[in-house]
């Protein structure tokens, strides 16, 4: 079974819905993110939360939310999703001992692919 | 705000070398990563080097970093079919939070 797991993998939908995309993770990590992923343009940070209590911020945060429910899983929300978040999402988690460290192993999901029509 | 810029595609044939070169803007890096993803995978740490070392080989993989340059490159040697693969470049600062990534280079291995 993969450490990092997204859900769903593929999902198409319409302008206007509202979409969840799931991680869960049994790394026993503390540090999750989401990305997302377009081509030319690589992974672009959307928010991350380093525990339970803690949710901040990427570089493209607008039009997206998500809800840390516990250290084990991570959700990332689209409340009405455009046809410009049709793209691959990307889940990860680093350990906290490596973060201070900064050596900065992220461990990635597979991938949701979100279309947006 | 911090850049990491890499081409977009490399063609090699099999058995060749691959180099693969990714340039950022950040002078305060502490680690730089080659990450690599596979077709419908998630991404994968394939090495990382600390910045106060210029160099660092990993079997058919060298890394080499120019500081003063801001220019990380990657270097596969006897590149097989089962290189193929989007390679991407990032960099960490201490004080940062999380990653931050460049575009990603599309390695095609032809047979």
């Amino acid at each position: 079974d993969a450490d990092v797991t997204q859900t769903p993998r593929n999902r198409i939908t319409k302008t206007g819905k509202r979409i969840m995309l799931e991680c869960s993770q049994t790394k026993g990590h503390d540090r999750m993110y989401w990305y997302r992923q377009d081509p030319g343009l690589g992974l672009r940070l959307i928010y991350y939360s380093f525990d339970v209590k803690d949710i901040n911020k990427g570089e493209i945060s607008d039009g997206y939310s998500v809800s840390r429910q516990a250290q084990a899983k991570f959700s990332l929300s689209l409340e009405s999703a455009i046809p410009n978040q049709t793209a691959l999402y990307f889940c990860a988690t680093s350990d906290p001992k490596l973060a201070e460290m900064n050596t900065g192993e992220l461990f990635f999901g597979e991938g949701s692919r979100l279309t947006v029509l | 705000g911090e850049d990491v810029e890499q081409s977009l595609f490399l063609s090699v044939r099999e058995g060749d070398s691959s180099v693969i070169n990714c340039t950022y803007t950040d002078s305060s890096s502490t680690y730089l990563y080659w990450y690599k993803q596979e077709p419908g995978a998630g991404l994968q740490l394939l090495t990382y080097i600390f910045s106060n070392m210029d160099m660092k080989q990993d079997q058919r993989l060298t890394v080499l970093l120019n500081k003063k340059d801001k220019h990380l490159s990657l270097r596969i040697a006897d590149t097989q079919t089962g290189d193929s693969a989007i390679y991407f470049c990032a960099e960490s600062t201490k004080g940062r939070r999380a990653l931050t990534f460049g575009s990603g280079t599309r390695l095609q291995v032809q047979p």
